[in-house]
């Protein structure tokens, strides 16, 4: 069982151009999540979905936009890229989401750099 | 929504001694408090878990804490090695996340 993956593992980016970070789970979970990890900043939550068809905003989602077509595929995509959203992005999974909450698997991230 | 403050944002300890790190959260709906475990350059993952109908739980040196009448709770390590070394992440329900506390270990 793969669990969660995400590609590319790093990519440089000019600025201005777009990009779709994948992220794909075998697990069957329901909710899925799109983070970025700053230094200081912690994890911030981008993008959620909490079952295939719905999706909903996070704490930063300007800049950002995600679907979700089926339960096991969760594409970030970076319309127009800028230097500030240089980050490492984390896509995550859970059986369930909501305020019930439960274990969230996270992928193994995607270095970006924005120049 | 859901806020969640975490305390001390970095910690460091000598080698056998306690740590414990602290999150408070503001929605009283939230019935599940993970903790997560981030190494250098790898992904969180979760350490231990507690939900609201349980005061405390233990898994061997590392055990949460949950006041839910005051809305926060507690992560315990005891017996600190060098590998406990990294940064820890508290959530209430999913998510959002605590902002993290870096712990480090000298031996």
């Amino acid at each position: 069982t793969a669990g969660i993956t995400q590609a590319p593992t790093s990519q440089i980016l000019a600025a201005g151009r777009s990009m779709t970070l994948r992220c794909t789970q075998d697990m069957r979970h329901n909710a899925m999540y799109w983070y970025r990890q700053d230094l200081g900043l912690g994890l911030r939550l981008i993008h959620y979905s909490n079952t295939a068809g719905t999706t909903g905003k996070g704490e930063v989602p300007d800049g950002y936009s995600v679907s979700r077509a089926n339960t096991d595929d969760f594409p970030l995509t970076l319309a127009s890229a800028v230097p500030s959203q240089t980050s490492v992005y984390f896509c995550a999974s859970s059986a369930e989401g909501g305020l019930g909450g439960d274990t969230q698997y996270f992928g193994p991230g995607t270095r970006l750099t924005v120049l | 929504g859901e806020n969640v403050e975490q305390h001390p944002s970095t910690l460091s300890v000598q080698e056998g001694d306690s740590a414990v790190i602290k999150c408070t959260y503001s929605d009283s709906a939230s019935n599940y408090f993970p903790w997560y475990k981030q190494e250098l350059g790898k992904r969180p993952q979760l350490i231990i878990d507690i939900r609201s109908n349980v005061g405390e739980k233990k898994d061997q040196r590392i055990a949460v804490t949950l006041n839910k009448t005051a809305k926060h709770f507690s992560l315990h390590i005891t017996e600190t090695q060098p590998e406990d070394s990294a940064v820890y992440f508290c959530a209430a329900s999913n998510p959002p996340f605590g902002k993290g506390t870096t712990l480090s270990v000298s031996s």
